[in-house]
């Protein structure tokens, strides 16, 4: 079945830097999908994504749709102390069923 | 407009034993997915419900079972339970034909 590989697994933030992360596939996908989940929480969705090539964004978050529909990448600008969480790449290529990605954990530096 | 709710909150079971885990739609949505999320790891797919019936399953034993109600809301069932099924327990909405899907607060099972 298709793999979702994000990376990196988990990077530490200052409050101010930009955060970039990404997440590969197998295959190719129709959609991404961007969820951001906080301990103890469920997933919530940040960014949708549905054409290669597609650029979009939410707030600080700008997320992109790569032209060969194999990747994906989420930046976050200017980042803050509550954007600490784990962010999961998502496909839901099958028309149900979402397929995510390891995560990427972000930390604040200590 | 009101998100996805689910209950218990958190569980403790004996292996062997049965759980059933319960979820309300968000509002407008018809379609519901279970998800189990190991620590660690990313969510993964059990089964999905639209229209009272099983539309689309994982890689879960049989002993995973579900119901849709009329009202939308449903019931993860989880028979004969072991060690391993300890994981957060997370329930989706969606509009039939959509592709977000969105995810209520989980369930903490716990099986001792």
């Amino acid at each position: 079945g298709q793999q979702l590989n994000q990376s990196p697994q988990s990077m530490f933030i200052q409050e101010g830097e930009d955060v970039s992360m990404n997440c590969t596939s197998s295959s190719i996908f129709n959609t991404w999908l961007w969820y951001k989940q906080d301990p103890g929480e469920g997933p919530v969705l940040l960014i949708a994504l549905y054409k290669a090539g597609e650029l979009t964004s939410n707030g600080r978050l700008t997320a992109q749709f790569g032209i060969t529909r194999k990747d994906s990448f989420l930046n976050i600008s200017a980042s803050i102390p509550s954007d600490v969480g784990i962010y999961f790449c998502a496909d839901n290529n099958a028309g149900n069923m979402l397929t995510f990605g390891g995560g990427t954990r972000l930390m604040v530096k200590p | 407009e009101t998100g996805v709710t689910q209950s218990p909150t958190h569980l403790i079971k004996t292996r062997g034993q049965q759980v059933t885990l319960r979820c309300s739609s968000q509002s407008g949505h018809n379609t519901v997915s279970w998800y189990q999320q190991a620590l660690g790891q990313g969510p993964q797919f059990i089964f999905q419900y639209y229209r009272e019936e099983e539309n689309g399953r994982g890689n879960f034993p049989p002993r995973f079972s579900g119901l849709q109600f009329p009202n939308y809301s449903s019931e993860l069932n989880v028979n004969a339970l072991e060690l391993d099924d300890s994981a957060l327990y997370l329930c989706a909405s969606s509009r039939q034909g959509k592709y977000e899907q969105y995810f209520g607060p989980g369930t903490r099972l716990t099986v001792t």
